[in-house]
């Protein structure tokens, strides 16, 4: 057990539709990461936010949006979904820039299965 | 596109052969990590490597940051059907920003 809990754990939906996932990290760690994970792009970095702030954006697509809470727990949102969404969605967390030494270490959680149909 | 490139995408192997795993960008990273991910869960991380040329040893596994620290190398010794899984490798931007390779699916046949 990661101490990230994520939920949905699966989750079918129709294209168009919306759906928010959530995230709550390890208890203590500030930032959060959102991954998408699919049989022909492999893991694939979303968006960071630590301390309720956005950090640094990666290949996240316009229709998705995310945002950390000030109790750390974290959403990912995807609207006018599109067939080419069905992933895996992984979020970590990580104690950040504190120099010591398990800094940078990313702790997952067990992930959400999204299905478009 | 993928900023890290793991060479093979997949691998196949009787139990007791040594295999080598390879992680290759063009980008310098600060340090670059090696996670091993099992169906239906999340990465779990093996190991950190930070200093170019660094050399780090997980029992049967050996792990090697190059030393223009733009590369990197998993090499598992008399592979055991435990070590079955997803390999990913990790390079970490300025920031804490993390890329994943592409990943290496290793099957190590009893």
């Amino acid at each position: 057990d990661s101490g990230v809990t994520q939920t949905p754990k699966h989750l079918i939906t129709a294209t168009g539709q919306r759906v928010t996932l959530r995230c709550s990290p390890r208890s203590g760690d500030l930032s959060v990461y959102w991954y998408q994970q699919s049989l022909d792009q492999g893991l694939q970095f979303l968006i960071q936010y630590y301390n309720g702030e956005e950090r640094a954006k990666g290949n996240i697509l316009e229709r998705f949006s995310a945002q950390q809470f000030p109790d750390l727990h974290s959403e990912l949102n995807l609207s006018s979904l599109e067939l080419g969404d069905s992933a895996l969605y992984f979020c970590a967390s990580s104690v950040v820039g504190t120099g010591g030494p398990n800094t940078g270490e990313l702790f997952f959680g067990e992930g959400s299965r999204l299905t478009v149909l | 596109t993928q900023l890290l490139e793991q060479s093979p995408q997949f691998l196949s192997i009787q139990e007791g052969e040594n295999l080598t795993v390879y992680c290759n960008s063009s980008s310098v990273f600060s340090s670059l990590q090696w996670y091993r991910q099992e169906p239906g869960e999340g990465p779990v991380l093996l190991v950190t490597v930070v200093t170019g040329g660094e050399v780090k040893k997980l029992k049967r596994l050996t792990f090697q940051f190059g030393d223009a620290r733009k590369d990197s190398s998993l090499h598992i010794t008399a592979a055991q059907p435990g070590d079955t899984g997803l390999y990913l490798c990790a390079g970490e931007i300025t920031g804490n920003q993390f890329y994943f390779g592409t990943g290496t699916s290793l099957t190590v046949i009893p």
